[in-house]
């Protein structure tokens, strides 16, 4: 069973488009996040939820909308899609939001290719 | 969360053991050292971390200058599927940096037979 599990893989899309990525732990954690990674292979968070409450917010267009509808599912709206947005978005998970031991877990990720 | 630098690349051959460094002058006394690696096409994935101490998992061993001021990650026997990003990451103990990992450049480790 995948721990975080994200959908779709890949998604081709053109600019000025509106597309979700989904979002799946089935680790029983309280913590979601959202990373972008760039072409330049640079991992940076976006945002952070906690049982449903955002705790993260990074800064970030506001054409970037996570929605959690539970603890076990964070997803990631992005509206009138650009040419920036073209990355590889991971989704993780972690058990409580301030232990400082506390392991993230990540999910595939999902690649994002705006046309 | 304090800056951290690492080489850009290192080489090593299968079976032998690795040290990636890590320096982080500027970390404070709450500080913890983290290190997660993402191997080619997939998510981070965590390795160890540590505070003061030298440290084992089943992964690898992390062993923490005695000024902290850096650290390095050890693989005692390297192999392919070694070959991987690793990050080393400084996390606030007091709020554990709100939780969210700030990922420099890391190095890339080529593994050769």
């Amino acid at each position: 069973d995948t721990a975080v599990s994200q959908t779709p893989k890949y998604l081709v899309t053109q600019m000025g488009n509106d597309k979700s990525i989904k979002c799946e732990q089935n680790l029983g954690h309280d913590t979601m996040y959202w990373y972008k990674q760039d072409s330049k292979k640079f991992l940076k968070i976006m945002f952070s939820y906690n049982n449903k409450e955002l705790i993260i917010n990074e800064t970030v267009p506001n054409r970037f909308s996570p929605k959690s509808p539970d603890k076990a599912h964070l997803n990631l709206h992005i509206n009138s899609l650009e040419l920036g947005d073209s990355a590889v978005y991971f989704c993780a998970s972690s058990q409580g939001r301030t232990a400082v031991g506390e392991t993230q877990y990540f999910g595939p990720g999902t690649r994002l290719l705006v046309l | 969360d304090a800056k951290t630098t690492q080489p850009n690349s290192m080489e090593s051959n299968e079976e032998e053991p690795v040290h990636l460094p890590c320096n982080h002058s500027t970390i404070s006394g709450t500080d913890y050292i983290h290190w997660y690696r993402q191997l080619p096409s997939q998510g981070p994935e965590y390795v160890i971390h540590g505070l003061t101490s030298n440290v084992n998992n089943r992964m690898a061993s992390l062993a923490i200058a005695e000024d902290r001021k850096s650290s390095t990650l050890i693989l005692h026997r390297a192999t392919l599927r070694d070959a991987a990003v690793y990050y080393c990451i400084l996390r606030d103990g007091l709020t554990g940096g709100g939780n969210k990992l700030t990922f420099g450049t890391g190095t890339q480790l080529k593994v050769e037979l």
